[in-house]
């Protein structure tokens, strides 16, 4: 299958720092990219959806001022989180897929995010 | 609501033996079903994919089955390895006007010991 790559993989910053977590895909061509968090034994919870060249769409709850999304290129989006908290801490997980909505999305392995 | 409900929560069995997975799901219009392979701390990896007319898929040791009328999928697992070990999520797609709209179940947590 198709490969996407998250980096980084681990994160810890300080509460009021910003991060950004990359998502590529190295063999195609991505027109969709899909952000997800999930907490410990918790199911993976979408937060955004973005295609290239446009505004993310995201979910009911999420504050799309504190998570910055861009898809920049058709192999590349960011996910940034502005004024970290603790209770930002989770894993977020990228995923992407080319093509139609019947075309299947690829996930990266993930990046833990720790914010002390 | 779109929902999809995996049971057992979380199962745990000796290597060597069989194990079934139950998703069961109320997502509408049905578009396609996955289940992943999530190992601790990764990204989910996909086992199988099915659509409406599809009722059996199998990937190696795992066979996936789908009952669109009732709505229920299942996840057999043969001559489990301790590998096997990770949580298996269901996940449902619907497509609306032009969106693709994943529903991801909580996933099963499956423990293989030795």
């Amino acid at each position: 299958g198709a490969v996407v790559s998250q980096h980084p993989s681990r994160v810890i910053c300080k509460s009021g720092t910003s991060v950004k977590i990359e998502c590529r895909s190295l063999d195609f061509q991505a027109t969709t990219m899909f952000w997800y968090r999930q907490f410990p034994k918790q199911s993976l919870m979408l937060m955004a959806t973005s295609n290239e060249g446009s505004k993310a769409t995201y979910e009911q709850g999420v504050e799309k001022d504190k998570f910055l999304i861009n898809h920049a290129s058709l192999t590349l989006s960011t996910l940034t989180v502005t004024s970290a908290h603790p209770e930002d801490s989770s894993f977020y997980i990228c995923s992407a897929r080319v093509g139609t909505v019947y075309t299947e999305a690829f996930f990266g392995q993930g990046t833990r995010l720790t914010v002390v | 609501k779109n929902q999809v409900e995996q049971s057992p929560q979380s199962l745990i069995i000796l290597e060597g033996k069989n194990c079934t997975l139950q998703c069961n799901y109320t997502v509408s219009p049905f578009s396609n079903l996955r289940w992943y392979k999530q190992d601790t701390g990764r990204g989910p990896v996909s086992l199988t994919i099915m659509t409406f007319s599809e009722n059996t898929k199998s990937n190696g040791r795992y066979t996936a089955t789908l009952d669109a009328d009732t709505k229920q999928s299942s996840l057999h697992i043969t001559a489990s390895q301790l590998s096997d070990s990770a949580s298996y999520i269901c996940v449902v797609s619907a497509v609306s006007g032009g969106s693709y709209i994943p529903t991801f179940g909580r996933g099963t947590s499956l423990i293989v010991h030795p």
